[in-house]
Parts: structure tokens; sequence; C-alpha cells
């Protein structure tokens, strides 16, 4: 089926590299979202793309952050420099639009990362 | 800021009994909110969301919720629970059609069968 696809599926990294998560979005959805999942913190959001305007980036913990999506499609979420507590499973989303707000999001199976 | 606070964190039924989770968010303007489930290995799926109009919003698998727009809660609620119903519940919030969806922290719901 065409839903939301996010690769690697486990990540495990040592600290102080570099890791690149990816998400396919649904075609079509304008918006996708980032968002992390820790145990006790629920869905953390991270950051947010819609379209063509400016991503909402306010959720991002730190500058070593960032995310991209290229071509309104693909979204790849870099983490630089990673930290233990950066250890958790992040999760990519993408919606379409309606009049009066997004549709259901769709959520992909996530990437579990650990830090060691 | 804008956020959503689920105030049961940990909650534990017997099969057939009622069930209501609290959900209250902090924006004073117009809002779309929804509810979502993960199911144990799966991802997360909604439930239901209000957008407009009646404020009794009916979901999938008998589940309910009503927007009270006085006391900014979209609380859930389900008649009679299932043992299948196990799994985490999160509420989410939006500001508008353009604005960035924030959950909460999630309750995690055990039903004894």
């Amino acid at each position: 089926g065409a839903g939301v696809s996010q690769s690697p599926s486990n990540k495990v990294t040592e600290k102080g590299k570099d890791v690149e998560l990816r998400c396919d979005p649904i075609s079509g959805h304008t918006a996708l979202y980032w968002y992390r999942q820790s145990l006790g913190q629920g869905l953390e959001f991270l950051i947010y793309f819609q379209g063509n305007s400016a991503p909402d980036k306010s959720g991002l913990p730190s500058d070593r952050f960032s995310a991209e999506r290229t071509g309104g499609s693909v979204s790849t979420l870099t983490i630089q420099r990673t930290q233990q507590e950066d250890s958790a499973v992040y999760l990519c989303a993408s919606s379409s639009q309606g009049a009066g707000g997004p549709y259901e999001q769709y959520f992909g199976p996530g990437t579990r990362l650990t830090v060691t | 800021a804008q956020s959503v606070s689920q105030h049961n964190h940990h909650v534990i039924l017997s099969e057939a009994a009622s069930l209501e989770l609290g959900c209250n968010y902090s924006y004073g303007g117009t809002v779309n909110l929804f509810w979502y489930v993960q199911y144990p290995g799966q991802h997360l799926q909604l439930l239901l969301k209000y957008f407009s109009g009646d404020p009794l919003v009916k979901g999938i698998k008998g589940f309910e919720a009503e927007f009270i727009k006085s006391k900014f809660s979209f609380n859930l609620r389900k008649p009679s629970v299932q043992w299948s119903d196990t799994a985490e519940y999160f509420c989410a919030v939006n500001r508008g059609r353009d604005d960035k969806i924030i959950f909460g922290k999630g309750t995690r719901l055990h039903i004894l069968p």
C-alpha cells in the first residue's frame, strides 16, 4: 500500500556521530510532520512542513537538529553530534489539507534511534 | 504556548466498564481537536476529530468525544470498553488550517479481561 514509509527502521549509532532519518509521505499530501516519541513524553512535536511555506521549526530541541523537505515530498531529519538523550522513536506523519483544517494524519512506522 | 494536557497517564479498567479520558488544551481561539490511538505494535491511527458543528463527535469502535469550549476540554468516552481497547490514547490540537498539530503525553489504557 502507499502509506508513509520511514527508513531506517532501526538505527544504532555512537555518541557524537551524525544520523539521517528519511520519510516518504503519501503522494499528494502537502503537510509533513516530524515527532519524537519517548516513554512518558508522548509525541513531542519537532518540525512541520506545509506546502511551499517556511517550515515551523519551533519544536526542534537544539541546533543539532535540522530537517529539509525536497520537492515537496521526501523529508530528511538530521541529527548532528548525537547524544544519548536523543534516543527515541522518530515518527513522521503526512496529511492533506481541507478548507477548515488538516485531514487525518497518517503516521509512518517510525525510526528507533539508539545512541550508545 | 499552546499545550495539551491529558490528566490520566495510566488507566486500568475491567471489561464492560465505562471510560472517560480527559483532555484540556490551552489555546483560546478556534481549534481543531483530535484523538489518536496506538495499539501495541501498531501505528498511530485517528479515532475521531472535531473541526466545527456538533460538539459531540462520534468516532470508530464506539468512541465519542465532546468539545466543551467553556472548559477548553475534549474528553474521550466509551460506554463499555473491551479488552481490545488496550492501547495508548493521544489527544491533539491545532489552531487552524495551516497550524502544526500538538499532542498530549498520552494515556495508557489497560483493560482487564
